[in-house]
């Protein structure tokens, strides 16, 4: 347990709705991650941060934009929810110097 | 972009040694690592191994490195019933902007009685 958690574990939502969701970490890592995980494509990464108000793409950020006004708390944000969004998203945390990444519960999002 | 290839599914009777396989093709890949999912559950890392390494003993555990093939491999001896879960590989290559992770498909392992 590396001190993870997300907010809401689950949440069904309506196409054309914003959803934010939460990553909380309670041991002020530098380096913060979010992930989808779909059948057939593993875990792919949508954003990432490198501190405060630092952030960057990954693979998969289309539809979706991130905020880090805090150390511990990473928001992803989708403006305007499809059903493609549709997945079960991860956070996930790294120490400044360390190759060991942590992962949180999951949120599992459905866009109806 | 990166590729890793895993198979989808394995399933071995408890007692054997079950080993999952992994192919990468980004040569850059500095480290490797093997993450477990149970079901409804986050993922856990397994183990990982540096490339300039070709294996990694960690109790019933070892990981195999191939550089030169881009294959790794992880080999669990006496494998239990608890040991049923999706098992990833992903591989990181270091970057000025942390660690970010590629992930294989996840291979499926059923352990059977």
């Amino acid at each position: 347990d590396a001190g993870i958690t997300q907010s809401p574990r689950h949440k069904v939502t309506e196409t054309g709705t914003p959803v934010t969701l939460r990553c909380h970490q309670t041991e002020n890592h530098r380096y913060m991650y979010w992930y989808r995980q779909d059948p057939g494509h593993g875990l792919r990464l949508i954003h990432y941060s490198y501190g405060v108000k630092d952030t960057d793409k990954g693979e998969v950020s289309d539809g979706y934009s991130v905020s880090r006004s805090k150390t511990e708390d990473f928001l992803l944000t989708l403006e305007s929810a499809t059903s493609s969004q549709t997945s079960v998203y991860f956070c996930a945390i790294s120490k400044q110097g360390s190759y060991e990444q942590y992962f949180g519960p999951g949120t599992r999002l459905t866009v109806t | 972009g990166e590729d890793v290839e895993q198979s989808l599914f394995l399933s071995v009777r408890e007692g054997d040694s079950s080993v999952i396989n992994c192919t990468y093709t980004d040569s850059s890949s500095t480290y490797l690592y093997w993450y477990k999912q149970e079901p409804g559950a986050g993922l856990q890392l397994l183990t990982y191994i540096f490339s300039n390494m070709d294996m990694k003993q960690d109790q019933r555990l070892t990981v195999l490195l191939n550089k030169k093939d881009k294959h790794l491999s992880l080999r669990i001896a006496d494998t239990q019933t608890g040991d049923s879960a999706i098992y990833f590989c992903a591989h990181t290559a270091l970057t000025g902007g942390g660690n970010k992770l590629t992930f294989g498909t996840g291979t499926q392992l059923k352990v059977e009685l």
